[in-house]
């Protein structure tokens, strides 16, 4: 496609269930990234895909967070019994690959709102 | 550790000259990058620096000085649509490419 793409835009849900959020990147792109924001606060970064090498998950918050990337492309971020404090703009970003200079090219975003 | 300060707010005149400064502690370092973020809206990049000096891209420049963990990104003749965050994001904490954001300075800019 054009541009990141993530779905969905926006998403409603009680405290407690599971959501899946999902990325897919521009093609080609081999680097994928996930971040959090919550309002008015920088990017927290969350997990990073490079190709087949295993992902840097250092940024997830609790095992209640998970991602997958299936083929090299989308991505699938999941949250396991969400909580409120889980309600941000979950932001996922590519880049053509993670060498020197490389530039992320984020998504909207998916907003989501735990109650 | 890790640590990306900048300042919270900064408003500037239409047609000035602003900088917003940026300063980090990363456990390593392969980059550093300012973004523009419209509220409600991604982040889109701005500008990258590796090496020391000054990178200059139409009305906007980024300075980096690695040994002092600075950065500053200069917006000349200011616009109203620069009203936004800028933020300042360092990659290569632990030695990869891991990238870590700064809180983000909002700007506005008033007639």
């Amino acid at each position: 496609g054009a541009g990141v793409s993530q779905s969905p835009s926006n998403k409603v849900t009680e405290k407690g269930k599971d959501v899946e959020l999902r990325c897919d990147p521009i093609s080609g792109h081999t680097a994928l990234y996930w971040y959090r924001q919550s309002l008015g606060q920088g990017l927290e970064f969350l997990i990073y895909f490079q190709g087949n090498s295993a992902p840097d998950k250092s940024g997830l918050p609790s095992d209640r967070f998970s991602a997958e990337r299936t083929g090299g492309s989308v991505s699938t971020l999941t949250i396991q019994r969400t909580q409120q404090e889980d309600s941000a703009v979950y932001l996922c970003a590519s880049s053509l690959s993670p060498g020197v200079g490389d530039t992320q090219y984020f998504g909207p975003g998916t907003r989501l709102t735990v109650l | 550790g890790q640590n990306i300060d900048q300042p919270t707010e900064m408003t500037a005149t239409e047609g000035a000259i602003v900088q917003i400064n940026c300063t980090y502690q990363t456990s390593g370092f392969n980059g550093l990058f300012w973004y523009q973020q419209h509220a409600g809206e991604a982040p889109t990049f701005l500008s990258y620096n590796v090496l020391d000096g000054l990178e200059e891209k139409g009305r906007f420049s980024s300075f980096l000085s690695r040994s002092k963990g600075y950065s500053y990104l200069l917006l000349k003749e200011l616009q109203m649509k620069d009203s936004a965050s800028y933020l300042c994001a360092v990659r290569g904490e632990g030695g990869g490419f891991k990238t870590i954001f700064g809180a983000g300075t909002r700007l506005f800019v008033k007639a």
